[in-house]
């Protein structure tokens, strides 16, 4: 079965940087790069909020408005990873991030696994 | 709009069912068949219940059942179990507005 393990995740300052990752493993149909993949994270106390997705290719990229020019969303299909590089960052942006492997080949569509997540505080 | 609209809770006593509303747009829900309900118990990762509205994952009960009417999806829950209670998310594509994908404020699921 399809696993996805975020790490990176951790305590920044205001306008501080840091990068997520999300190793995949467990495809048995297809492989990792034949899928679009996202982050989607959860504030503390609040739903869950869609952030960006990236093309199975890696070579269109999606982000919803509140990150988008502070974020950048990538990844190496030769080593089964995601990447989120996170700048700039404020308090609002603290939350879980979690990884999803979506069912096409653009955006997504919809999630069919899901990582555990990984927390990002932003705090002075 | 940022988030499709859920009630904030719903709850059942085991074996009775629950229903929990998802109402967006014609922008969203009622414009595309990719509504996706997920079930989350904190601490862990969120699960796919239902895809493109109405269809179930291998593995995943026949106690859980989606349906859409217009620019509203619903899911219920038969049969509750304790193991159902949960936080439970709508999702819906949105083409190429922004966000892309949009997200239910979503409903804790309390078993009696």
């Amino acid at each position: 079965e399809v696993q996805l393990v975020e790490s990176g995740g951790g305590l920044v300052q205001p306008g501080g940087s840091l990068r997520l990752s999300c190793a995949a493993s467990g495809f048995t149909f297809g492989s990792f790069g034949s899928y679009a993949v996202a982050w989607v994270r959860q504030a503390p106390g609040k739903g869950l909020e869609w952030v960006s997705s990236i093309s199975a290719s890696g070579g269109t990229s999606y982000y919803v408005a509140s990150v988008k020019g502070r974020f950048t969303i990538s990844r190496d299909n030769s080593k089964n990873t995601l990447f989120l590089q996170l700048n700039n960052l404020r308090a609002d942006d603290t939350a879980i991030y979690y990884c999803a492997k979506g069912i096409d080949f653009w955006s997504g569509l919809y999630f069919d696994y899901w990582g555990r997540g990984a927390l990002v505080t932003v705090s002075s | 709009q940022s988030a499709l609209t859920q009630p904030p809770s719903a709850s059942g006593s085991p074996g009775q069912s629950v229903t929990i509303s998802c109402t967006g747009t014609s922008s969203d829900v009622g414009g595309y068949n990719y509504v996706s309900w997920y079930q989350h118990h904190p601490g862990r990762a969120p699960k796919l219940l239902i895809y493109e509205a109405v269809k179930r994952p291998s593995g995943v009960p026949d106690r859980f059942s989606g349906s859409r009417s217009g620019n509203t999806a619903s899911l219920t829950v038969s049969g509750l179990q304790a193991e159902d209670e949960a936080d439970y998310y709508c999702s819906s594509y949105a083409g190429n507005s922004n966000p892309t994908y949009l997200f239910g404020t979503g409903t804790k699921v309390t078993v009696l």
